[in-house]
């Protein structure tokens, strides 16, 4: 399976300044997908970056893709006391194999 | 729209009981996925389907039985339950077309004690 591994496991800042988490993976992809899980609930999709991507924006989420370093960065702009949640990436490979597979994440918390 | 729905949402056994937690999703998805989560360790694939009749083992799949006799439903058998199997579950869906180019949708998740 192509697991992704997050970084940093625990991220604590305040309201306003900015999160960044990191996810390396191991072979080569089509592409990759951040997801957020808020304490209890299941995953929700956040972004989609595709592998002839470098850059990918939606609202205060800024998503990079380095394919030569096999990793990616999430950035979260401002960040607010809601959006503290675990982030989990989820590199997509091609192939027979077609396992949706998850790291352990970065578990965020903002301060308020 | 109900997505993907997860039942029961939580869930106390005896070791050496057996259930089924259930799945289902209304988006017509061919893939469907089920992981267990413990603290600090992320989501774990247990089985996983590419259409019905198809199932296919993840990265933990041992205690656990799928079945696919339908495109809505996913459910996952636990024959019979040890404390280790005490985890939160969560059931996913995506579309197999243009594969890992749609998002993932999950449910709730099922809160599994066993005791």
């Amino acid at each position: 399976s192509q697991q992704g591994e997050e970084d940093p496991q625990a991220l604590s800042i305040q309201e306003g300044e900015n999160a960044t988490m990191n996810c390396s993976y191991k072979t080569s992809i089509n592409n990759l997908q951040w997801y957020r899980q808020n304490s209890g609930r299941g995953l929700v999709h956040l972004i989609l970056i595709r592998s002839n991507e470098r850059e990918k924006h939606s609202g205060r989420l800024r998503v990079t893709l380095d394919t030569s370093k096999k990793s990616s960065s999430l950035l979260i702009t401002a960040s607010r006391a809601a959006d503290t949640a675990s982030y989990f990436c989820a590199p997509i490979v091609s192939g027979s194999a077609r396992q949706l597979t998850f790291g352990s994440g970065t578990q965020l918390t903002v301060l308020p | 729209n109900a997505g993907v729905t997860q039942t029961p949402k939580f869930q106390v056994l005896k070791t050496g009981q057996s259930m089924t937690l259930q799945c289902a999703q209304d988006m017509n998805h061919e893939y469907m996925s089920w992981y267990r989560q413990d603290p600090g360790m992320g989501l774990r694939l247990i089985h996983y389907s590419v259409g019905a009749g198809i199932t296919d083992q993840g990265e933990v799949p041992n205690g656990y039985n799928v079945s696919r006799s339908t495109t809505e439903d996913f459910p996952l058998r636990l024959l019979s339950a040890a404390p280790s199997q005490t985890s939160v579950y969560f059931c996913a869906s995506t579309s197999l077309e243009g594969w890992g180019n749609t998002e993932a949708f999950f449910g709730q998740g099922t809160r599994l004690t066993v005791v």
